[in-house]
């Protein structure tokens, strides 16, 4: 199994909505990131997590809230967004090992519409 | 500045045509680089890994220059199905995967 899987593919939600987006990967990578992407952009890091734990957050505002309950899922918990937080979340997986030229894997992503 | 800068293209390209993207990396301590490929509202997709000493992968070569911090890859005989965005990516010891702007890339029949 090389997947990562994303639900749902795709989410409309109102400002004032509290929604959760799932990542879900059982290829034992002990690293999980969320990125976030425009049109027309790159994929943007948001957060990564190391054995579960959160080790890097790219100054992502706290309407966005990631959670990793055990090694194969992750959570982006949103709340109050912006109609400027549309985008299409994309959800990525990789080994933590030593070696390094391990590339990471991606899921299909969700595409977020705030209205 | 950004940890990866790329050739914004577009490229539009005939059919059996050479093409060759380029990037740079501001991080002298990263540890691994790839070349992505992304078609139109899909996710990125591993394309190649770049080796020091370069490597190849059918009409595909990659070439990594550390101490220039560059990376290229070169498409020869460009066929319809290439057509779609290129993205270099660089990992750093953090582990994190930094992205550049991507090449958009059309192969015109």
């Amino acid at each position: 199994d090389t997947e990562v899987t994303q639900t749902p593919k795709h989410l409309v939600m109102g400002m004032t909505n509290k929604k959760s987006l799932k990542c879900e990967q059982h290829m034992g990578h002990r690293a999980m990131y969320w990125y976030k992407q425009k049109a027309k952009k790159p994929p943007e890091l948001m957060f990564v997590y190391s054995y579960e734990k959160l080790s890097i957050n790219e100054s992502v505002p706290s309407r966005f809230s990631p959670e990793c309950p055990n090694s194969s899922l992750l959570n982006l918990h949103l709340h109050a967004l912006q109609p400027e937080d549309s985008a299409l979340y994309l959800c990525a997986s990789s080994p933590w090992t030593g070696k390094m030229d391990t590339e990471a894997f991606f899921g299909q992503g969700t595409r977020l519409t705030v209205v | 500045r950004k940890e990866v800068e790329q050739d914004p293209g577009p490229f539009n390209v005939p059919e059996g045509a050479t093409v060759a993207f380029n990037c740079t990396y501001s991080n002298s301590a990263s540890q691994s680089f790839f070349w992505y490929r992304q078609d139109c509202r899909k996710e990125p997709k591993l394309l190649m890994s770049v080796y020091s000493s370069g490597n190849e992968d059918g009409r595909f070569t990659a070439q990594l220059n550390r101490a220039s911090q560059y990376i290229s890859l070169l498409i020869r005989d460009s066929k319809l199905s290439d057509s779609a965005t290129y993205l270099c990516v660089v990992r750093n010891t953090g582990n994190q995967f930094y992205f550049g702007t991507g090449t958009s890339l059309t192969v015109i029949p």
